[in-house]
């Protein structure tokens, strides 16, 4: 009864280096995104991936890249990170167009000193 | 532009006793989704209710209903008979129509406590 995993839970990187944040969902779900949260802000999508092999910027993509390695995993790489990207990042999925539930992982706390 | 407000940043509530989250939206989609989620202090995210703009009746799911009253842009949450575990931050969020659920939006969300 998995859902949707998302590793690692916590991240401290420094200014400049770059990482991957893995998310695998075993729903057989089409559609995965990712979000930041920010103090303050709600959620913010950065990319998402509406079928495996499609991926399409979200509303701050800046900074990040993303993979959809097959229908269950889609990851995040941030190239160069900076310490305005310093969030909580989750990942979420859908199953199909028409069902609105979307199933988040617990997230990912990162830092960049 | 499409915009969610959620204008209390906390609120406090009685065990047993029901309350009302507030949220506003801003849209000119003539179709669009509405949505609440809550986020307890273990960080994810759980999917509680969803309102249709053309649904005819209120959404509910359990002890939650969504009080949507469409003229005043509003899709205020009620949890009735509060219990301990309701403690966690509440966010609205909606869909618009056009780009579908990549435009899913979220307000700053709602810090409930419930106190015994």
């Amino acid at each position: 009864n998995a859902g949707v995993t998302q590793t690692p839970k916590f991240q401290v990187l420094k200014t400049g280096q770059s990482m991957t944040l893995q998310c695998a969902q075993d729903m057989n779900h089409n559609s995965m995104y990712w979000y930041r949260q920010d103090p303050g802000m709600g959620l913010r999508l950065i990319y998402y991936s509406a079928s495996e092999g499609t991926t399409d910027k979200g509303e701050v993509p800046n900074g990040y890249n993303v993979s959809r390695l097959n229908k269950r995993e889609f990851s995040l790489r941030l190239e160069s990170a900076a310490p305005s990207q310093t969030s909580v990042y989750f990942c979420a999925s859908r199953d199909r167009e028409g069902n609105e539930k979307l199933f988040f992982g617990s997230g990912t706390q990162l830092s960049v000193l | 532009a499409q915009k969610i407000t959620q204008t209390q940043p906390g609120m406090f509530v009685q065990e047993k006793e029901a309350v009302t989250l507030d949220c506003t939206y801003d849209t000119s989609d003539p179709s669009y989704g509405l949505f609440w989620y809550k986020q307890p202090s273990s960080g994810e995210m759980i999917f509680l209710i969803y309102q249709g703009s053309y649904d005819q009746q209120n959404a509910t799911e359990g002890r939650y209903s969504l009080n949507f009253q469409k003229a005043r842009k509003s899709a205020n949450l009620v949890i009735s008979a509060s219990q301990l575990g309701d403690s966690a931050m509440y966010f609205c969020a909606m869909r618009g129509s056009r780009g579908g659920y990549n435009k899913l939006i979220f307000g700053a969300g709602t810090r409930l406590a419930v106190h015994p």
